[in-house]
């Protein structure tokens, strides 16, 4: 059963604090991403990771951090949260080499909310 | 600026009718289009993608249209269902240029009534 798993689903923070978003997949999909989805925005893409250790900035990498140290795992960190970091994060995979748009494969999101 | 937009926020369709979701982009080099579904707290997952050197795809009920020179893609439903209510999002990214990037509209939500 192909899958794309985060946790937590929800997660409330306050400002200064440090936040870890975890997301795995066991399709062995080379190519994972973060995205965050904001009302009237759409997805934006924060980083996207072509392999273990090889990461790459999105559109709005600003605040973030991301770890990738085995295949199926990829870690979004956020170092002293901000309020306009309250969003849902959504975590994909996809199974090319990242060289090419394809389909990206999704997990059920982690809402965040900072206060 | 917004490289891909959709420029209806939400639609509402009777069930059995047709219904247009259009998108719209600025970037020429895009050359794969999709459409993604999304159900309240849940995932996006692909509906239906075409890439360029075709103008229409067609899966069941479901067609993509491609206007390259316009820069314009939409969605045809037909026989609309009520579990076709969803958030629709179209994506657009380029299969040359090195890059999986794919760029989301804001996204269109659909309901369709009994």
């Amino acid at each position: 059963d192909m899958k794309v798993t985060q946790m937590p689903r929800y997660l409330i923070k306050r400002m200064g604090e440090n936040v870890l978003l975890e997301c795995g997949q066991d399709m062995s999909h080379e190519t994972m991403y973060w995205y965050r989805q904001d009302p009237g925005l759409g997805l934006q893409l924060i980083y996207i990771s072509y392999d273990v250790d090889s990461n790459s900035e999105g559109d709005i990498p600003k605040g973030y951090r991301v770890s990738r140290k085995k295949r199926e795992h990829f870690s979004l960190i956020l170092d002293s949260a901000k309020t306009n970091q309250t969003s849902v994060y959504f975590c994909a995979s996809s199974c090319g080499t990242g060289t090419s748009a394809e389909t990206l494969y999704f997990g059920s999101g982690t809402r965040l909310t900072v206060l | 600026g917004q490289q891909v937009k959709q420029s209806s926020p939400s639609l509402t369709v009777q069930e059995g009718g047709i219904l247009i979701l259009n998108c719209d982009y600025e970037n020429d080099m895009f050359d794969y289009f999709a459409w993604y579904k999304k159900y309240p707290d849940n995932s996006p997952t692909l509906l239906i993608s075409v890439r360029s050197n075709v103008d229409k795809r067609e899966d069941g009920r479901f067609t993509v249209f491609l206007n390259k020179s316009g820069k314009h893609f939409s969605l045809h439903i037909t026989a609309s269902q009520p579990e076709d209510t969803a958030v629709y999002l179209c994506a657009a990214g380029a299969n040359q240029g090195g890059s999986a990037k794919l760029i989301f509209g804001e996204g269109t939500k659909l309901t369709v009534s009994s």
